[in-house]
């Protein structure tokens, strides 16, 4: 069964530190979502790409986080620099049409 | 603005017992609703949803779920609950034209033997 590949999958980095997370949908899936879940809470999206077109990023704290999907396939999350509130689950989920997501195991982020 | 809520924390039942996990959304119009699972660590697993229809969905792992609108709940119930169905629940809202879903804070099921 195909899934969405995510790496790495524990991150540990210091504060003001860059760090990127990696993201592999299941082929054929347009549509990649990126979410953050602090511990305790449900998932919220951080940014949404139809193809390589970003369609949301409304919630992406842009003065240090970006995001890209060049060819339309797999993608990157960055942050720069990092902050200890970023200490979080990040997710990444792909879907073929525009509600049924399918999710990564996620990368744990802990910033020191 | 859609928003999602449970209302339990965190449920405690025995091995065999029946569970019922509750969700009230919040929506101007017929939304949709799904329920995920997550494992310590792990990813989300899409467990049931509904889109319209028949308002009892079922869904894998033996679980399903009622769409009651008058009650704007989409609750999750299994018969018979398994000591492996211990993990972290979410109930989450799509709605038409929205790009993305919302996602309530979660159920922790402790299964007990």
């Amino acid at each position: 069964e195909a899934e969405v590949a995510q790496s790495p999958r524990y991150k540990i980095t210091e504060k003001s530190q860059a760090v990127a997370f990696w993201c592999d949908p299941i082929s054929g899936h347009a549509t990649l979502y990126w979410y953050r879940q602090i511990l305790g809470q449900g998932p919220e999206l951080l940014v949404q790409f139809q193809d390589e077109s970003v369609v949301d990023d409304s919630q992406l704290p842009k003065d240090r986080f970006s995001a890209e999907r060049l060819k339309g396939v797999d993608s990157t999350l960055k942050i720069q620099p990092a902050e200890l509130g970023d200490s979080a689950m990040y997710l990444c989920a792909s879907s073929l049409d525009r509600y049924e997501q399918y999710f990564g195991p996620g990368t744990r982020l802990t910033v020191t | 603005a859609q928003s999602v809520t449970q209302p339990d924390i965190h449920i405690t039942v025995s091995e065999g017992a029946s569970l019922e996990l509750r969700c009230n959304y919040s929506y101007g119009a017929t939304p949709y609703l799904f329920w995920y699972v997550q494992s310590p660590g792990q990813g989300l697993q899409l467990l049931l949803k509904y889109f319209s229809g028949d308002t009892l969905v079922q869904g894998i792992k033996g679980f399903e779920a009622e769409f009651k609108r008058s009650q704007s709940s989409f609750n999750l119930r299994k018969p018979s609950v398994h000591w492996s169905d211990a993990a972290e629940y979410f109930c989450a809202v799509g709605a038409t034209g929205a790009n993305n879903l919302f996602f309530g804070t979660g159920t922790r099921l402790t299964v007990i033997p």
